[in-house]
C-alpha cells in the first residue's frame, strides 16, 4: 500500500523560511516523478513543483519560482520542499503526490497534507 | 496557462438521483482531463482520467465524458458517500497542471 506522510508545516512570519518533508513507502520511490500540490483559500488546488526520478530536473509554478525548491533523497525515500520568502498567500495545506503509473499527469496517491500558515 | 472552470459551484441533488457536473477548459486539452473527489478532512481521490477511464476501485456509477474543452462527470444514482467536492484537472499542459475551483455536491 502506498503511503505518503508529510511533515514540517508550522506558523511562520512573512518573509520566513520552512522545509517540508514527505516520507514515502509502499512503492519504489526512485522510479517515480514526484509532486507537491497545495490547497489554499485563495486559489484552491494548485500544482506547485515536480522533480524527476534522479532529482536532476525540477519544475515550479510561476507563483513560487525563485522562492521554493523541490528536492529528494532516494536513499531515504523522501521528498522535500524548501520554502523561502514566504507570503501570506502561501498559506494552505501542502500535499505530496505520486502520479499514476498508467498516466503520468494524474495524481493517484496523496498524503494527508501538512498545514503551512504564513502570518505575523 | 490553461484555465479550467467548473459549474455549478454548488449542486443540490437527492439521494438516488443523477448528478451531472461540468468542466470547461480555456483551450483544448484533448482527453487529458481527470476528476477527483474530496471529502472534508481528506486528500483528493482520483476518480476518472483520460476524460472517461475510471481509476482502480471506482464504482461504475461514476462516468466521465467529453473531449477538447467540454467535459462532464455523471454520478448515476447518488449514494450518501458521494456527497463531497469534485474537482477536474487538465494535464495536457505539462507540467503546468491546473485544477478547476470545484463543485460542491450537497444533499437536497
Amino acid at each position: 500500500e502506498v503511503q505518503l506522510v508529510e511533515s514540517g508545516g508550522i506558523v511562520v512570519q512573512p518573509g520566513g523560511s520552512l522545509r517540508l518533508s514527505c516520507a514515502a513507502s509502499g512503492f519504489t520511490f526512485g522510479d517515480y516523478i514526484m509532486h507537491w500540490i497545495r490547497q489554499t483559500p485563495g486559489k484552491g488546488l494548485e500544482w506547485v513543483s515536480l522533480i524527476n526520478w534522479d532529482g536532476e530536473t525540477t519544475y515550479h509554478a510561476d507563483s513560487v519560482q525563485g522562492r521554493f525548491t523541490i528536492s529528494r533523497d532516494n536513499s531515504k525515500n523522501s521528498l522535500y520542499l524548501q520554502m523561502n520568502s514566504l507570503r501570506p498567500e502561501d498559506t494552505g495545506l501542502y500535499y505530496c503526490a505520486k502520479p499514476s503509473s498508467m498516466v503520468g499527469g494524474v495524481f493517484a496517491d496523496w498524503g494527508q497534507g501538512t498545514l503551512v500558515t504564513v502570518s505575523s | 496557462e490553461i484555465v479550467v472552470t467548473q459549474s455549478p459551484a454548488t449542486l443540490s441533488v437527492s439521494p438516488g438521483e443523477r448528478a451531472t457536473l461540468s468542466c470547461r477548459a480555456s483551450q483544448s486539452v484533448n482527453s487529458n482531463l481527470a476528476w477527483y473527489q474530496q471529502k472534508p478532512g481528506q486528500a483528493p481521490r482520483l476518480l476518472i482520467y483520460g476524460a472517461s477511464t475510471r481509476a482502480t476501485g471506482i464504482p461504475d456509477r461514476f462516468s466521465g465524458s467529453g473531449f477538447g474543452t467540454e467535459f462532464t462527470l455523471t454520478i448515476s444514482s447518488l449514494q450518501s458517500e458521494d456527497f463531497a467536492v469534485y474537482y477536474c484537472q487538465q494535464y495536457k499542459n505539462w507540467p503546468m497542471y491546473t485544477f478547476g475551483q470545484g463543485t460542491k455536491l450537497e444533499i437536497k
